[in-house]
């Protein structure tokens, strides 16, 4: 299964509502997760079945979609939140996107 | 939720054999789990290498496939990988995880003579 995570490189400033899509080469009805990664660091767990707000993440972090194209959005962008954002299927074994980077505008 | 943490030599030769430990803590790794391996070469995106059922079936990234063995010591508490012929292609921070909630913090392998 490929996903297609688009765009590659996001630049907003805080406060902007942004938003992060994956497609799917088939269907992976809601096995969905979004992750995100600063430098250094593991991937951070945001969303899990495509809409589920992980324990202790803040919710302006919001995910939707199912099938083929899914939606993660950030709802005000925060001084905390530039960094990469990664979907990952794991519907059949897994497979990540190629990434998006949040850059300060 | 468990605790994952990676093991093993920071620097392999080039067409040796790269070997990690996952330990696993704060829970058990028999039962209807998956543990997975995934990589990420500096500065590029994640890849997923492949995965262990407790019971001992598994599966593997294709592209691998031919090099790459995961199998699990339940009696130790973890779960190892092993990647053979690598070359500086491979040298990436490996995590070990169980789902998409429990990650282990990495361990860089390098790839070089």
């Amino acid at each position: 299964i490929q996903m297609t995570q688009s765009p590659s490189t996001l630049s907003a400033s805080v406060g902007d509502r942004v938003t992060i899509t994956c497609r799917a080469s088939q269907s992976i009805n809601t096995w969905l997760a979004w992750y995100q990664q600063k430098p250094g660091k593991a991937p951070k767990l945001l969303i899990y079945k495509a809409s589920s707000l992980e324990s202790g993440v803040p919710s302006r972090f919001s995910g939707s979609g199912s099938g083929t194209e899914f939606t993660l959005t950030i709802s005000s962008l925060q001084p905390d939140d530039f960094a990469f954002y990664y979907c990952q299927q794991y519907n059949y074994l897994w497979t990540f996107g190629q990434g998006t980077k949040v850059e300060i505008k | 939720q468990e605790q994952l943490q990676e093991s093993g030599p920071g620097l392999v030769k080039p067409s040796g054999t790269l070997s990690l430990t996952c330990a696993v803590s704060g829970g058990s790794i028999s039962g209807d789990k998956w543990w997975s391996w995934v990589r990420q070469p500096p500065g590029k995106g994640l890849e997923w290498v492949g995965e262990i059922h407790s019971s001992g079936d598994t599966n593997y990234n294709p592209s691998l496939q031919s090099r790459v063995t995961v199998s699990v010591d339940q009696s130790k508490t973890q779960f190892s990988l092993q990647l053979t012929s690598v070359t500086a292609a491979d040298t990436a921070v490996y995590y070990c995880a169980r789902g998409p909630h429990s990650w282990g913090p990495g361990t860089l392998v390098t790839v070089s003579s």
